[in-house]
């Protein structure tokens, strides 16, 4: 158990709807990272906060938007969702990045199919 | 941009060793990590080697690390059928974002 939690498991829906995916980082840990994974394209960076900011944005679409909480738990929103959304997302967390907190731990990540 | 490349699949027998291989194009790689995904679940950090490092062994589990050829491998020794699972190679450059390369995974298959 890496000690990051995402909710829900499983998340099935149809297209053009909007679905939220929860993360919450390890005890500590200021930041998180949003990652998709697919069969075709691997595992995708999207977009990362620290502390509440954004500090690096990857192959996030802008149909896609995330954000981070005072509490430190974070929210990727995904709307007018495409059968192509359909994929494994995954939050990690790590320390502080560029202190020597960059190693990441992956939490069980959410199902999303796009029917 | 940086390039992490591993080769897509390997087949060993039970109790052999496996290596897994990598390879990496950053010369300025800081730190290199192995996630070990199994099916239907999260990437599982299994160990990870500061740049400069050689050799990092942890039970059965050694890394190796070549800079001036930019490779890392992983090995497994006594490998069992519950090692069966993808294995993520990943490397993080000094730049500011800290975001991990990873490659596609190589899928280890363990057979009697």
């Amino acid at each position: 158990d890496s000690g990051v939690t995402q909710t829900p498991k499983h998340l099935i829906t149809a297209t053009g709807q909007r679905v939220t995916l929860r993360c919450s980082p390890r005890s500590g840990d200021l930041s998180v990272y949003w990652y998709q994974q697919s069969l075709d394209q691997g595992l995708q960076f999207l977009i990362q906060y620290y502390n509440g900011e954004e500090r690096a944005k990857g192959n996030i679409l802008e149909r896609f938007s995330a954000q981070q909480f005072p509490d430190l738990h974070s929210e990727l929103n995904l709307s007018s969702l495409e059968l192509g959304d359909s994929a494994l997302y995954f939050c990690a967390s790590s320390a502080s990045p560029g202190q020597g907190g960059e190693t990441q731990y992956f939490g069980p990540g959410t199902r999303l199919l796009v029917l | 941009g940086e390039d992490v490349e591993q080769s897509l699949f390997l087949s060993v027998r039970e109790g052999d060793s496996s290596v897994i291989n990598c390879t990496y194009t950053d010369s300025s790689s800081t730190y290199l990590y192995w996630y070990k995904q199994e099916p239907g679940a999260g990437l599982q950090l299994l160990t990870y080697i500061f740049s400069n490092m050689d050799m990092k062994q942890d039970q059965r589990l050694t890394v190796l690390l070549n800079k001036k050829d930019k490779h890392l491998s992983l090995r497994i020794a006594d490998t069992q059928t519950g090692d069966s699972a993808i294995y993520f190679c990943a490397e993080i450059g000094p730049g500011g974002s800290y975001i991990p390369t990873f490659g596609r995974g190589t899928s280890l298959i363990v057979h009697p």
